[in-house]
C-alpha cells in the first residue's frame, strides 16, 4: 500500500507571495492532518480535515488555510508569506476512527523556505 | 487537559546497547492511546509503536517496546541493540479517545547512537 505522498518536497517563495502544498493520504484514509515544525517551536498543529470538513484547529493565523477533496486529498494554503513561515510541513493521514487507537502515518514533509 | 513531556533533549547510546526514551503524559481520559515517532534527518516521521490505555501487556515491535506504567502516567520507549541508524529525534505522542481528537506531540529526544 502505497504511502502518505506530499508535493512538492521543496519549496522556496519570497515574502508576500501565497503557496499552496499537496497531500495524498493512504488509500482509505479519510483524516488529513496539517503540521509545521520549526527548530524554534517543534511540531505544531495547523488543522484537521475529516470527510472533506475542517474537524480540528490549532493556533495559527487565518493566512494558513487548508482544504479536503471527496478523494480526501488536502491541500493546505499560506497567503502572504512572511520570513517565519519557513518550516517543514508536515502532513499524516489516519483512518479517522473517533478514538486514541487512530494512527497517524506521516508524508515525507513539505521543506518551505522564505526569503 | 492533555500534556504530553519529553524530559530528555538528548541522549547518547552506544552501539548495540539498549536506550529508554522517557515520556510522562496527562489525560482525564480513560481511554487513549499513546504512539512513539522516530524522525531522521530526512525529516520523515516514522510510526515506530503504539499502547493502548486497555492494553494489559506492554507493545513490541521488533527491537521497540513501550514500557507503559499506567498509574505513573509513564510510555517510555525501550530500543533494544541500538544500531547507528537508530540516531534520530524521538517524539512521544498521545490521543484521547474523547474530545477534539488531537494528537499531542512531546518536544522530542535526540538521540545519537555511538560506534
Amino acid at each position: 500500500k502505497a504511502g502518505v505522498t506530499q508535493t512538492p518536497r521543496y519549496l522556496i517563495k519570497t515574502r508576500g507571495q501565497q503557496v499552496t502544498l499537496s497531500c495524498s493520504p493512504i488509500s482509505g484514509h479519510r483524516s488529513v492532518s496539517w503540521y509545521q515544525q520549526t527548530p524554534g517551536q517543534g511540531l505544531q498543529f495547523l488543522f484537521e480535515y475529516f470527510s472533506e470538513t475542517q474537524r480540528n484547529k490549532g493556533n495559527f493565523p487565518g493566512r494558513f488555510s487548508g482544504r479536503q477533496f471527496s478523494n480526501s486529498r488536502s491541500e493546505m494554503n499560506v497567503s502572504t508569506l512572511e520570513l517565519g513561515d519557513s518550516a517543514l510541513y508536515l502532513c499524516a493521514s489516519s483512518l479517522g476512527a473517533g478514538d486514541g487507537t487512530d494512527t497517524q502515518y506521516f508524508g515525507p514533509g513539505t521543506r518551505l523556505t522564505v526569503l | 487537559a492533555q500534556k504530553i513531556t519529553q524530559t530528555q533533549p538528548g541522549m547518547f547510546v552506544q552501539e548495540k546497547e539498549a536506550v529508554t526514551l522517557d515520556c510522562t503524559y496527562d489525560t482525564s481520559d480513560p481511554s487513549y492511546g499513546l504512539f512513539w515517532y522516530k524522525q531522521p534527518s530526512s525529516g520523515e516521521m516514522i510510526f515506530l509503536i503504539y499502547q493502548g490505555s486497555y492494553d494489559q501487556q506492554n507493545a513490541t515491535e521488533g527491537r521497540y517496546s513501550l514500557n507503559f506504567q499506567k498509574a505513573r502516567k509513564s510510555a517510555n520507549l525501550v530500543i533494544s541493540a541500538s544500531q547507528l541508524g537508530d540516531s534520530a529525534m524521538y517524539f512521544c505522542a498521545m490521543r484521547e479517545a474523547s474530545g477534539t481528537y488531537k494528537y499531542i506531540f512531546g518536544t522530542g529526544t535526540r538521540l545519537k547512537v555511538l560506534a
